[in-house]
C-alpha cells in the first residue's frame, strides 16, 4: 500500500522557469515531510523538509508547500537550473516508529 | 565530515545464496536504516536499528535480517536469495531516534545487488 504517491514519473522544464513537483499522501498521521534529490549511482540527498505545523518552508531556490487538508505537498524550484536534473523523492513520517515512507520519485529534466 | 559509506558497491549472487551488505553511519549518528529500491519502485523501508537494537522493520520476509554493532555500523543479511531481491539497497543514518521535532536521514550511495 503506497501511502506516499508521486503521480508524475517525469517532468521537463526550461532553464530559468519554475519546476513544481507534487506529492500526495494518504495517512493523516504523517507530521513530517521531506524532499530528497537523487542522482544516478548516488544515494538520495536531503533537500528540504517541513513539519506539519507549517504550510511553507523556503531554502534558497527551493520552497516546499504543505496542504494538510488536501494531504498534498509540493516542491517549487525557481529558477530551475540544469544541475537540478535528478530524481526527486518525497518522504513522510509520523511521530512513532521512525519510518520514512517514500514516493516513487519524479525525474526532473531541466533543459538548457 | 565523512558521509554514510556502504560496501560493496556491487554484489552479484545466485539464487539461494546469502548476501551481506555493510554500512557505516555518519560519525555521531546512532540510528541506521535500510531501504530497498527495486526497479521502478520507490524506496521501501526494510529495517531500523538504534543503539544496537532492531526498532522497526518493514513488510519484508524474515530472510531479510541485520544487526548493528557497538560502533553503530550495521550489516544487512539476505538469505535464500530470490531473483526479485535484485535491487539497490540503501543505508541511511540519523542522529537519534525520532523525537517528534523531525530528524533527517542521510543516505549512503547504496549497494547494487544482482541475483542471477
Amino acid at each position: 500500500d503506497q501511502q506516499v504517491k508521486q503521480n508524475s514519473p517525469s517532468l521537463s522544464v526550461q532553464e530559468g522557469r519554475i519546476s513544481i513537483l507534487n506529492c500526495d499522501y494518504t495517512n493523516s498521521m504523517f507530521d513530517y515531510f521531506l524532499w530528497y534529490k537523487k542522482y544516478p549511482a548516488e544515494g538520495p540527498t536531503f533537500l528540504i523538509s517541513i513539519s506539519s505545523i507549517k504550510d511553507k518552508n523556503e531554502d534558497g531556490r527551493f520552497t516546499v508547500f504543505l496542504n494538510k487538508s488536501a494531504k498534498h505537498l509540493s516542491l517549487h524550484i525557481v529558477p530551475s537550473q540544469p544541475g537540478d536534473s535528478a530524481v526527486y523523492f518525497c518522504a513522510a513520517s509520523k511521530n512513532t516508529g521512525n519510518q520514512f515512507y517514500f514516493g516513487t520519485g519524479t525525474s526532473l529534466t531541466v533543459i538548457p | 565530515e565523512a558521509g554514510v559509506t556502504q560496501s560493496p558497491t556491487h554484489l552479484i549472487k545466485t539464487r539461494g545464496q546469502q548476501a551481506t551488505l555493510r554500512c557505516s553511519p555518519i560519525s555521531g549518528h546512532t540510528s541506521v536504516y535500510w531501504y530497498q529500491q527495486a526497479l521502478g519502485l520507490g524506496l521501501q523501508f526494510l529495517l531500523w536499528y538504534d543503539e544496537g537494537e532492531e526498532r522497526n522493520r518493514g513488510n519484508f520476509p524474515p530472510r531479510f535480517s541485520g544487526r548493528q554493532f557497538p560502533n553503530y555500523s550495521s550489516e544487512l543479511n539476505v538469505n535464500a536469495l530470490e531473483l526479485e531481491d535484485s535491487a539497490l539497497y540503501l543505508c541511511a543514518s540519523s542522529l537519534a531516534h525520532f523525537s517528534g521535532v523531525g530528524d533527517t536521514q542521510y543516505f549512503g550511495p547504496g549497494t547494487r545487488l544482482t541475483v542471477l
